[in-house]
């Protein structure tokens, strides 16, 4: 039962434009999103959250957008550099229980 | 700069061993870590709550027996892969909770530690 999906396993974008990655999830007890951006062989980087009572999260290049009616959320980086490349995970939490459901991730390339 | 730190990055052993993961807040005091795991191409799945001065909490389908977790301080939590066998090759991550203004907690994350056995 994957509770979070990221159903885009790449996406690859020009330098300079937006990439938008997505994020849905099943549970609706889920109140605090985060998402987070992996290099291969170390840990995830924290990169922005969001709390349900906000609909949108901005962070310099960073943000993410929240729909609770659809259960959905995107993260916008723009523009896009190519040091975004990199596996980024949602990741949803019920607040005070701390612990992350991740969703499977998206390969992001930014082509020059 | 680095807020969570795992040693050792990575380790080769024979099947059968036992592996011991070291997972240290710094600057920070964390009741509470959390184990991940992460097989190649696929997401992290929580593997188990670490609690200082308690016992840790498994994750369905998580032997106990075989990931002994103890939370010996509050900056310190270890991982323990006992009798190791190949299919426990895997990368293993560690993360602590900081409270942000908002009361919510963010998780940071470690480097993570390569597990491989032979």
């Amino acid at each position: 039962d994957q509770q979070v999906k990221q159903n885009s396993p790449s996406l690859s974008v020009q330098e300079g434009r937006i990439s938008i990655l997505n994020c849905d999830y099943t549970n609706s007890m889920f109140d605090y999103f985060l998402w987070y951006k992996k290099y291969p062989a170390e840990g995830p980087t924290f990169l922005i959250s969001i709390s349900s009572i906000k609909d949108k999260n901005e962070d310099g290049r960073f943000t993410v957008f929240l729909n609770k009616s659809a259960k959905h959320l995107s993260l916008h980086i723009v523009p896009s550099q190519p040091g975004d490349s990199a596996v980024y995970f949602c990741a949803a939490a019920i607040q005070g229980a701390q612990k992350l459901v991740f969703g499977q991730g998206t390969r992001l390339t930014i082509n020059p | 700069g680095a807020v969570v730190s795992q040693h050792p990055s990575w380790v080769i052993c024979k099947s059968g061993t036992s592996v011991k993961i070291e997972c240290r807040s710094l600057d920070f005091q964390a009741t509470t870590m959390f184990w991940y795991r992460q097989f190649p191409k696929q997401s992290l799945m929580l593997m188990a709550t670490s609690n200082e001065g308690s016992k840790a909490t498994y994750e369905q389908g998580v032997e106990k027996d075989k990931f002994l977790i103890n939370h010996a301080s509050l900056t310190l939590s270890t991982l323990t892969v006992t009798s190791a066998h190949p299919e426990d090759s895997s990368f293993y991550i560690c993360s602590a909770p900081i409270r942000g203004r908002g009361f919510e907690d963010t998780q940071y994350f470690g480097p993570g530690t390569r597990l491989t056995v032979l």
